[in-house]
């Protein structure tokens, strides 16, 4: 079976860091990705990881453990632009993108 | 041109009706893929085109037919619909190093 799980909300501040996780427990991997989507508005890619480790790219950096079936990312210097929906997919052997259900973060001054 | 244009952007039919939703890239990509989403939801995959073939359908009820004219166009034909198909569907490409997908702007439907 395929299961994503990651928070539904999460809230921050102007100018700090927040971190989103996501864990997932798929038959067969093939790299995770992140992509932030505003309201009204197609996703956009962020981040993509296949191997252990951090993937860093700007304000927003990528974690991800295979062994735990566990990602984060994570987001420096919050803007209010920030607030969006990010939502965690995991590729299937198949080249499936099975994503879940995302997580609204608000970006508060 | 790093770009999957998708036509039109909204787009109001009745039960009876028979439309067509658009999707251009010129990227190369040879995989092509229509998802669905509904508010607050994630976007869920209703067909993957490989090389023009279609590879994967996703149980989608018949009165959604996709199309793959050539390599660079997917079409989803659409005919007597019901008003909870109504939702942004998304049409995206796939980028064959990383696996990234490229997403369209999608096409708001609403069925009346």
């Amino acid at each position: 079976g395929q299961n994503i799980d990651q928070p539904t909300e999460m809230t921050a501040t102007e100018g700090a860091i927040v971190q989103i996780n996501c864990t997932y427990q798929t038959s067969g991997f093939n790299g995770l990705f992140w992509y932030q989507q505003h309201a009204g508005e197609a996703p956009t890619f962020l981040s993509y990881n296949v191997l252990d480790g951090l993937e860093e790219k700007g304000r927003f950096s990528s974690f991800l453990s295979r062994s735990k079936g566990y990602s984060y990312l994570l987001l420096k210097e919050l803007q209010m632009k920030d607030s969006a929906s990010y939502l965690c997919a995991v590729r299937d052997p198949k080249g499936k993108l099975i994503f879940g259900q995302g997580t609204t973060l608000q970006v508060k001054p | 041109d790093t770009e999957v244009t998708q036509t039109p952007k909204h787009l109001v039919m009745g039960m009876t009706n028979k439309k067509s939703l658009k999707c251009e890239q010129h990227m190369g990509h040879r995989a092509m893929y229509w998802y669905k989403q509904k508010a607050k939801k994630p976007p869920e995959l209703m067909f993957v085109y490989s090389y023009e073939k279609l590879s994967i359908n996703e149980s989608v009820p018949s009165r959604f037919s996709p199309e793959c004219p050539n390599s660079s166009l997917l079409n989803l034909h659409l005919h007597a619909l019901q008003p909870e198909d109504s939702a942004l569907y998304l049409c995206a490409s796939n980028a064959p190093n990383t696996g990234e997908l490229f997403f369209g702007e999608g096409s708001r439907l609403t069925v009346l």
